[in-house]
């Protein structure tokens, strides 16, 4: 069955510092691959996605890359902010869960002015 | 700006006591979708709807139901909360299998 698995947080970073939440899955077919963020006590917001290999999603200075060989989605951010404090759940959807979204278990951000 | 709409955005209620969340959409999305998502938890799909097929997932408690009078409108209905029911209740749509776009939640608590 599909699975994602990513970097257990928590994370804590000062202000303009680079992040990277790793990101791998395990699909049986060839999936979409998503970003979403959820703020404290809000609903999930999509910040990216790619549906195929080597496309890049971008979003407010975040970027992910679908490297198909590594079977990562990795998200990077070069100059994070306070106001990205935040959780991130990395996702996959394809035909073999029957375009279910499968989640990771999330990764909660702080960010430290 | 289309968007999906989630009424109340809390919900308090008393153990036992039915109570029904609602979600609306401006997308025009096909797919309407619930999850229970509890604290430091990713979200676990309950069931959804395509068009008017209605999905359950296999570990969704018979506590819990749902409706869809329309394309824009879909219920939640849990008819007896326990404890353990209080979550964040989240609705999502989407355009056949695209992605999926989520509404801010109902925080439920049962007292």
């Amino acid at each position: 069955g599909n699975s994602v698995t990513q970097m257990e947080g928590p994370v804590t970073l000062s202000e303009e510092a680079f992040l990277t939440i790793n990101c791998t899955y395990t699909a049986t077919g060839y999936p979409s691959l998503f970003w979403y963020v959820q703020y404290p006590g809000e609903g999930l917001q999509l910040l990216l996605k790619a549906t195929k290999a080597d496309d890049k999603g971008s979003n407010k200075g975040f970027e992910a890359t679908y490297r198909k060989e590594t079977t990562s989605f990795h998200l990077e951010k070069g100059s994070v902010q306070v106001s990205d404090s935040a959780v991130y759940f990395c996702a996959l959807s394809d035909w073999g869960s029957n375009y279910k979204l499968t989640f990771g278990k999330g990764t909660l951000l702080t960010v430290n002015p | 700006d289309a968007m999906v709409i989630q009424n109340p955005r809390y919900q308090v209620t008393q153990f036992g006591k039915p109570v029904t969340l609602s979600c609306s959409q401006t997308l025009n999305h096909n797919v309407m979708y619930w999850y229970q998502q509890k604290s430091s938890q990713a979200p676990k799909l309950l069931f959804h709807y395509y068009d008017k097929d209605f999905n359950n997932e296999a570990d969704t408690p018979d506590n819990f139901q749902s409706r869809r009078p329309n394309t824009s409108f879909c219920f939640l209905d849990i008819r007896s909360p326990g404890l353990g029911d209080a979550a964040m209740y989240l609705c999502a749509t989407s355009r056949d299998a695209d992605t999926q776009y989520f509404g801010p939640g109902t925080r439920l608590t049962v007292l």
